[in-house]
């Protein structure tokens, strides 16, 4: 099993630009999650899906959007890129067996808009 | 809400014990322990589930005190291996939350030889 991916693993933007994270599991997990994680700062949820078809807001959803249309995919789309979206972003997925579940992480993707 | 992780940093020997608290404000059905290296993502440590038992290996173990909605992280006989930044999880009670974590601000360990 490869787990957690994400592409690409850098990437700069201009400012204004858009981008697609990608994530996939092979895992067979319901849950799946973005994250983000600013220098020295713990994870701040953006958005999570606990299926095919549904997603659902976290911490900081303001200029991403995510789309669940299987259960091994959840790209996650930055619009009109901003510097206060420079940082590091994870995907993760979960089964929920005690709560939320064991979250697997992947490697992490470094976006720097400038 | 961000659950408050204390210490913010702690530094050790190999060998030397440590604790690191997990303090929430709201009611938790489940609290998480990661890990995380420089520059890597973070690993599943435990989870602790209300109603559960106190969980953990030999020298890793957590407890969770419903009552004070807190946790604790027992780190013994610290390795070099132990060194990277501790997050506690919290998953709150009831509603939409199942599922979701909110993070802690994050612990920095250090083990010195």
């Amino acid at each position: 099993n490869a787990g957690v991916t994400q592409t690409p693993k850098f990437r700069i933007l201009k400012i204004g630009q858009s981008m697609t994270l990608q994530c996939t599991q092979d895992m067979n997990h319901n849950y799946m999650y973005w994250y983000r994680q600013d220098p020295g700062m713990g994870l701040k949820l953006i958005y999570y899906s606990v299926g095919a078809g549904i997603t659902d807001k976290g911490e900081v959803p303001n200029g991403y959007n995510v789309s669940r249309s299987t259960t091994e995919d959840f790209p996650l789309r930055l619009e009109l890129a901003a510097p206060s979206q420079t940082s590091v972003y994870f995907c993760a997925s979960s089964y929920p067996r005690e709560g939320a579940g064991e979250q697997y992480f992947g490697p992490g993707t470094r976006l720097t808009v400038t | 809400q961000q659950p408050v992780q204390s210490p913010q940093a702690v530094i050790l020997r190999e060998g030397e014990d440590a604790v690191i608290n997990c303090s929430s404000s709201k009611a938790l059905y489940s609290v998480h322990w990661y890990r995380q290296k420089h520059g890597e993502a973070p690993v599943f440590l435990m989870i602790l589930l209300k109603g559960g038992e106190q969980k953990g290996h030999e020298k890793i173990s957590a407890s969770f005190n419903e009552k004070k909605q807190q946790s604790s992280l027992y780190l013994t006989a610290s390795q070099l291996s132990y060194s990277g930044t501790y997050f506690c999880g919290t998953e709150h009670a009831g509603g939409t939350s199942y599922g979701k974590l909110t993070f802690g601000q994050g612990t920095i360990l250090t083990v010195h030889p």
